[in-house]
């Protein structure tokens, strides 16, 4: 089964901190994301990668970049975390370029930002 | 923008009862669409995957339909048992990206 490890399952950061939450999945996907879970707005994407050093905006990036150096591995970073950016975070990732396979899904972040 | 709804946002049933759980959506121009399960805390698992010229799939006592031309799916979950019991989310695949509803969570009572 493919596994997708976020790196940590729970983070409580200050305001104004950089945050770094790291994802790696371990059967060579191509594409991978980030989406933040609120209560009554579901999944919403932040950003997404298909390749290697290749990233697209998704619906809801201001305040957060990424990092692909390696196609295992996708990063989300926080610039200068602000309390509205407390949420929970999961990353996901699929085989193939195009969105007709299944999509797994990490265990997800708890983020707090006081 | 494709809008994606879950209605209703919580539903309680007795064990043995046969779970109905909708799923609407305004763009039909999709590539699939996927329902997951969520239990508290914890990341998404993919139950089923429609492709876009599918009508429906199947998985044990899982069956998903997908009507395009009304916009609607449907998650039907036989003899529900109360390990049934999390949050299901259904999303529309455009492109690189799916789209999600907000989940209807389901308790089943034994």
């Amino acid at each position: 089964d493919v596994k997708v490890t976020q790196s940590s399952r729970y983070l409580v950061k200050r305001t104004g901190e950089k945050v770094f939450l790291e994802c790696v999945q371990d059967m060579d996907h191509e594409n991978m994301f980030w989406y933040r879970q609120d209560p009554g707005l579901g999944l919403r994407l932040i950003y997404f990668s298909y390749d290697v050093k290749m990233k697209e905006k998704g619906d809801i990036p201001e305040g957060y970049s990424v990092s692909r150096e390696k196609k295992e591995r996708f990063s989300l970073i926080l610039e200068s975390a602000s309390t509205n950016q407390t949420s929970m975070y999961l990353c996901a990732s699929s085989l193939a370029r195009e969105s007709n396979e299944k999509l797994f899904f990490g265990s997800g972040t708890q983020l707090s930002v006081l | 923008k494709q809008e994606v709804t879950q209605i209703p946002a919580a539903l309680s049933v007795p064990e043995g009862e046969n779970l109905v759980l909708n799923c609407s959506f305004t763009d039909s121009a999709i590539y699939n669409l996927q329902w997951f399960r969520q239990d508290p805390g914890k990341g998404l698992t993919s139950l089923l995957l429609i492709q876009s010229s599918q009508r429906e799939q199947t998985s044990g006592r899982l069956n998903a339909s997908l009507d395009k031309s009304s916009g609607r799916s449907t998650l039907y979950i036989a003899a529900s048992q109360p390990g049934d019991s999390a949050t299901y989310l259904c999303a529309l695949g455009d492109d690189y990206k799916l789209s999600f509803g907000a989940g209807t969570t389901v308790t089943v009572r034994a």
